[in-house]
């Protein structure tokens, strides 16, 4: 099936520091990927959705200059979480569409997910 | 009103046990619905799509009703594998992104 690689797995950071997270689709190509964030006890909230070759869009209250979103390729998207702050840390986790000849799936395939713990 | 609401549980239920999970969702115009199972500190994944007509797949039997906006998993023949958070999902249109529940907390003991 569809893969989604995601990568740092986990990542611990001093309070300022940028970290930059990536998600790869390995077997086949996405125009647009997902990116959501999990605090714990809580359900995966949509921060933006990552367009191959243009802007992010973002969702309320998600500052799209704090979380900088790439999608430079079909095959990779990355989100950098710049000046990070303890409170950005959470589960972060990229999702891709798969698009198969009748269109999209409705199914959407996950990466591992980053766990980010800023001090 | 949350987009889609769950009971977080948990539920504590013996091996071989039946369960029942509900879900509801606010929007009428949502198109497709899942299952996806996600154990701690892991990623979701598919457990199964839901389809009107309602569908099983093994132990798993999932119903959909649109006039209710009213979504469940019943899981039979309980395992312990089988303790996880059920996410309760919903896609208003194809190619965005899915909509979550909070997660409906699931332990199955021996």
């Amino acid at each position: 099936g569809a893969v989604v690689s995601q990568h740092p797995s986990w990542v611990i950071c001093k309070s300022g520091t940028s970290v930059k997270i990536e998600c790869r689709s390995l077997d086949f190509q996405a125009t647009t990927m997902f990116w959501y964030r999990q605090f714990p006890k809580q359900s995966l909230m949509l921060m933006a959705t990552s367009n191959e070759g243009s802007k992010a869009t973002y969702e309320q209250g998600v500052e799209k200059d704090k979380f900088l979103i790439n999608h430079a390729s079909l095959t990779l998207s990355t989100l950098t979480v710049t000046s990070a702050h303890p409170e950005d840390s959470s589960f972060y986790i990229c999702s891709a569409d798969l698009i198969l000849a009748g269109g999209n799936t409705g199914e959407l395939f996950f990466g591992e997910g980053s766990r980010l713990t800023v001090l | 009103r949350k987009e889609v609401e769950q009971d977080p549980g948990p539920f504590n239920v013996p091996e071989g046990a039946t369960v029942a999970f509900n879900c509801t969702y606010s929007n009428s115009a949502s198109q497709s619905f899942f299952w996806y199972r996600q154990d701690c500190r892991k990623e979701p994944k598919l457990l199964m799509s839901v389809y009107s007509s309602g569908n099983e797949d093994g132990r798993f039997t999932a119903q959909l009703n649109r006039a209710s906006q009213y979504i469940s998993l019943l899981i039979r023949d309980s395992k312990l594998s089988d303790s996880a958070t059920y996410l309760c999902v919903v896609n208003i249109q194809a190619g965005t992104a899915l909509i979550f529940g909070k997660g409906t907390t699931l332990s199955v003991s021996s």
